[in-house]
This record gives C-alpha cells, structure tokens and sequence, in this order.
C-alpha cells in the first residue's frame, strides 16, 4: 500500500528557530495539503498545493509559513520563526482525484511532532 | 467558516455493543468522509461517501451522507478492542474540515 512518509518524526526547536518539516507524498498525486493537529484538538487545514503553487490557505498560514515542493517528490513545510503555540502535530496529506474509494480519499502521513521550547 | 458539529465526544461501551456517531454541519458539503486516528498516527480513512442519500458499508461500518448535504453518521457493530480510537468525521469541497472527534473506548 503506498504511503505517505513524513521526516523527522519528532522535532523539538527553540523559540525563534526555523524549522523545516518534510513530506514524501505518493507519487502519481496531485494534490499536496499540510494539516496541523494541537495535542487533544482536532485536525486543522493549513494549506492545499497544486500544480506547483498554493491553492488555499487557512487563517493559521501566515507570514511565517511557507510550503516548496523543491523537486517532484519533496513536498515541505518551513515554519521561518516558531512560536511556542505552533506545537503541534504536523500531517502531510495526498489525494489523487478519480473516482471511487480506493482512489479519491486523502492518504495522510504519520506526523511530525513539533515541539517548540 | 465551515464548521462540523460531532457528536458524542467520547464513548466508553461494552464489547460486542454497536457504537453510532453524527456529524452536523451548516454548510454543504461535496463528499463526506470519516477517519480513525490511533495515538501517535496520522487519520486513517475508513469510509469515503460521495452522493447525498448514498449508504455505505465497509466491513462492521456503516455511514450514510444526509440527504441535505450537510450531516453523516457512521455506525459500528459488534465492537471490538480494537476498534478504540479517536474517529473523525471530514467534509470536503476544496479541502477538508475535520469535526472534534470522537473517543471510543470498549470494555472487553
């Protein structure tokens, strides 16, 4: 079953730090999302990518956000200068429009734990 | 901006009882989906519904899509251990919006 694989598993940062969270999505995908999930919340959307370029974003992805899809199978998260309240789980998710079960959910990513100290 | 309403937050019942739980929503929504999440993992997806009205079963899981587009529920017979977690339901038009979740716990 192909899969979505997310680096580093746990990151723990200080306050002020860049971080880079990275994403390997599956490879006949289209569509590239970050989603973040605050310890006992539920998941948020962050960002949807496609075709190379933003196509939506929440209220939370601001300024200090950023995504690349750098080559054709790095999708990355940047958090330029982190807060203590961008601790959270992290979740990469891919989707490949079609039709049908197996084809049109979302695969989503095991996570990266960030902790920001 | 769209919000879903789930509902029980949290279940605790015996094995072998059949587990319901909703999601509401004023908004419209293309497709309707519910997740299970285990601790430390991402959502895994369970059942994906796509027409209003549609039911659908996978396994002991049912789910049907509100005819009005704007609610689901999702059923589970005859529970098991296993089946304890944290359920989500997910409404999709351009990206998903996840409810608050629902914890499963069963008593073996």
């Amino acid at each position: 079953e192909p899969e979505v694989t997310q680096t580093p598993s746990h990151q723990v940062t200080q306050m002020g730090q860049e971080v880079i969270l990275r994403c390997v999505p599956i490879s006949n995908h289209l569509y590239f999302y970050w989603y973040r999930q605050i310890l006992g919340q539920k998941v948020e959307f962050l960002v949807s990518f496609y075709n190379n370029e933003i196509s939506e974003k929440s209220e939370i992805f601001d300024d200090q956000f950023s995504v690349e899809r750098p080559d054709g199978s790095n999708f990355t998260l940047k958090i330029r200068s982190t807060k203590l309240e961008d601790s959270a789980m992290y979740f990469c998710a891919s989707r490949r429009p079609g039709e049908g079960f197996a084809n049109y959910g979302y695969t989503f990513g095991s996570g990266t734990r960030l902790t920001v100290v | 901006g769209q919000q879903l309403n789930q509902s029980p937050q949290s279940m605790f019942i015996q094995e072998g009882e059949d587990v319901s739980m909703n999601c509401t929503s004023s908004s419209i929504f293309n497709t309707w989906l519910w997740y299970k999440q285990d601790p430390g993992e991402g959502p895994v997806l369970l059942i994906a519904l796509y027409k209003a009205g549609e039911l659908t079963s996978n396994g002991r899981l049912t789910a049907q899509f509100g005819i009005t587009r704007k609610d689901s529920f999702l059923n589970i017979s005859a529970s098991i251990p296993s089946d304890v977690g944290i359920y989500f339901c997910a409404g999709q038009r351009n990206k998903l919006v996840f409810g608050a979740g629902t914890i499963l716990r069963v008593k073996s």
